[in-house]
Parts: structure tokens; C-alpha cells; sequence
């Protein structure tokens, strides 16, 4: 069956570490990958989209991996700050889907302690 | 620039009553449609999009339905709510040739008693 997993539903690190969060798929052939965030009770917030051809992506303190290989994605947030206490979200997009064919996982909940 | 509302914030409703939540967009034309449902300790989960008025897919079959009336409003709809309809709502648009650029609304939290 078709699977997309976030390793950890929490992560919690200490200000000023680097922050690695996971995401992991099987059964999909992935044309991109796109990160969010989302605050408690509020929509997520479209962060980094990587697609299938590129290696790594980078934005300020963020930075996205893909290996179609592992079939995972690597999100890294840098120097972290409690500001980026949040649940990151990943999402798939694959070709021949319908329009609506964004396949999100559950989200890992980061905690940065100051 | 583009902005999305959603209505209402919150709502609590009795299981059997009816649903209507409104979802609009502004500052862009042709833009598809989404409908999303996020359970407690689950992901979010599509259930309705639309790519032009009154043109609506569903994803999952379901107590809901959902209507696009003019080109930049879109409305989830039910009958009768089921206490498995409570939840985190989420409207979303994209540009129309890129799908895959969605951009979501505040919500609205959905308690079913």
C-alpha cells in the first residue's frame, strides 16, 4: 500500500541546534515534495517545494533533501529558535493524480527550548 | 495579493443538524478549489476540489458535499452532521495550472456533540 510517514510526532531540541525532521514514502514516484508549517489552530504554511530532479533546496535556516532513492526527504532548520515551535507537515505531489492529488503526513511536532 | 477567508472560526453542533461553511478567496481569478478535513492525530485528508463553478470532485465518499457557486467561493455542506464529522476544516486554493501550490485558510474547528 501507498504510505507517506514523518518519523517522529514530536522532536524536541535545545535553541541554537539543528532541527532534522523526516519524511518517508513508499508505493509513490513523487514529481515533488513540498514542507510546511502549521501553528496550533491555524492553516499550514507553505515553507520549501523540492522537486524530483533536485538534491537539496534552501530558503535562510531551512534546507530540503530528496533522494528518490530512499524515497525520503530531509528538513533541517539551523541555529533554531523557539519561534520555530511548530508541526511541520510534508507533502507529496505525484504525477498522474487527480488536481487534487496532495498527499500529506501527519506532521512532526518540534519544541525548541530556549 | 491573495488573501482566503474562511467562516465561521469555531463551531459546535448538535449530530443531526445541519452544516454550511463558507470558504472565499480574493485577489485572484480561476483558482481551484480544495476542501480538507484534519482529524486529531491524523494528516489532512482531501474531500472535495474544484477547478471551475459548479464543478466539484469528491475524494472521499462521505456525509458531506460541497458547491462552488461563483469562481472564487466555495461552500462544505451537510444534512445531517455525524459526531465523525468533528474536526479541523481546511480550504485551500492553488493557482489553476498549479495544483500543487496550495495555500490554506485559517479553518474552522468543527465540534459535533
Amino acid at each position: 500500500s501507498q504510505k507517506i510517514e514523518q518519523n517522529s510526532e514530536a522532536l524536541n531540541i535545545q535553541e541554537g541546534k539543528t532541527a532534522t525532521l523526516t519524511c518517508n514514502y513508499t508505493n509513490y514516484s513523487p514529481a515533488y515534495l513540498q514542507w510546511y508549517r502549521q501553528d496550533p489552530g491555524r492553516g499550514p504554511v507553505f515553507l520549501l517545494l523540492i522537486r524530483e530532479n533536485e538534491k537539496e533546496k534552501r530558503k535562510e535556516r531551512l534546507k530540503v533533501t530528496f533522494d528518490t532513492t530512499l524515497k525520503q526527504s530531509l528538513f533541517h532548520i539551523t541555529a533554531s529558535q523557539p519561534a520555530d515551535s511548530a508541526t511541520y507537515l510534508c507533502a507529496l505531489v505525484v504525477y498522474g493524480g487527480s488536481q487534487g492529488n496532495l498527499i500529506f503526513g501527519k506532521g512532526t511536532k518540534l519544541s525548541v527550548k530556549p | 495579493s491573495q488573501t482566503i477567508h474562511q467562516w465561521p472560526a469555531t463551531l459546535v453542533q448538535p449530530v443531526g443538524s445541519p452544516l454550511s461553511l463558507e470558504c472565499t478567496v480574493e485577489g485572484t481569478s480561476n483558482p481551484n478549489l480544495y476542501w480538507y478535513r484534519q482529524a486529531a492525530g491524523r494528516g489532512l485528508q482531501l474531500l472535495f476540489y474544484s477547478v471551475g463553478i459548479g464543478q466539484i470532485s469528491s475524494e472521499v465518499p462521505q456525509n458531506l458535499s460541497a458547491s462552488r457557486p461563483q469562481d472564487r467561493q466555495f461552500i462544505l455542506s451537510s444534512k445531517k452532521l455525524l459526531l465523525s464529522d468533528s474536526g479541523f476544516y481546511l480550504c485551500a486554493w492553488s493557482p489553476r495550472t498549479a495544483f500543487y501550490e496550495q495555500y490554506f485558510g485559517p479553518g474552522t474547528r468543527l465540534t459535533v456533540t
